[in-house]
């Protein structure tokens, strides 16, 4: 029930093209979901997250997308360029111990 | 420094070794979490301090694991009797309250 399922486990999109991520969780406790952007050698960034009292959150390029009722949460990154080629995780949790998927390898081909 | 801070970047150890990895947070940031993040897969939580008292160990995989913050600022995780299952990327981050961590570039610890 901690756990967060993301899919796919890599992502090859064309410049310009739309990148989805999706994530899935069990625990209706969990009140704070993250998306961390990761790239090789650096610790995870923040880069947009999402309280489940709002369905949207938009942020430049960047919109995550929340289904309370499917228990489902996605990131969407907009006119996808090379430098967002990176790993992106989602997570969530409902104190201070957050919960990660595992995974997914972006890479935007130009 | 404006970020959080971890050293080594890198170490290799023999197993049965002793290590010991650094985090410096930023400054004034009540809480400090370390993670370890094997590789492939997403980051998992080790432990949790407020200032210095370590309210959460319940991550830490065994009684070699060890983590303190004696002044409620720096923070070290030894390991100690390293074992080959201990290789894996150690991950510090802090925050000044809620949920805005900030995660050093972690210790990629690799036993041999």
């Amino acid at each position: 029930q901690q756990q967060v399922k993301q899919s796919p486990q890599s992502l090859i999109v064309q410049k310009g093209g739309i990148s989805i991520i999706n994530c899935a969780y069990e625990n209706t406790a969990f009140d704070y979901f993250p998306w961390y952007q990761q790239f090789p050698g650096k610790g995870p960034a923040l880069l947009i997250a999402i309280r489940p009292d709002v369905s949207e959150k938009k942020e430049g390029r960047f919109t995550i997308s929340f289904n309370k009722s499917a228990k489902q949460f996605s990131l969407h990154i907009m006119d996808s360029q090379p430098g967002d080629s990176a790993t992106y995780f989602c997570a969530a949790t409902s104190n201070y111990q957050l919960i990660w998927g595992a995974g997914t390898k972006l890479i935007i081909k130009p | 420094g404006a970020g959080v801070s971890q050293s080594p970047r890198y170490k290799v150890a023999k197993r049965g070794q002793d290590v010991a990895l650094r985090c410096d947070p930023i400054s004034g940031h009540v809480s400090l979490f370390w993670y370890q993040q094997a590789l492939g897969q997403g980051p998992e939580f080790l432990t949790y301090f407020q200032n210095e008292a370590q309210l959460d160990k319940s991550g830490l995989p065994s009684d070699r694991f060890f983590a303190e913050r004696p002044e409620g600022s720096v923070s070290t995780l030894k390991i100690q009797r390293t074992q080959q299952e201990d290789s894996a990327v150690y991950l510090c981050a802090s925050s000044a309250s809620g949920f805005g961590y900030t995660f050093g570039s972690g210790t990629r610890l690799t036993v041999v």
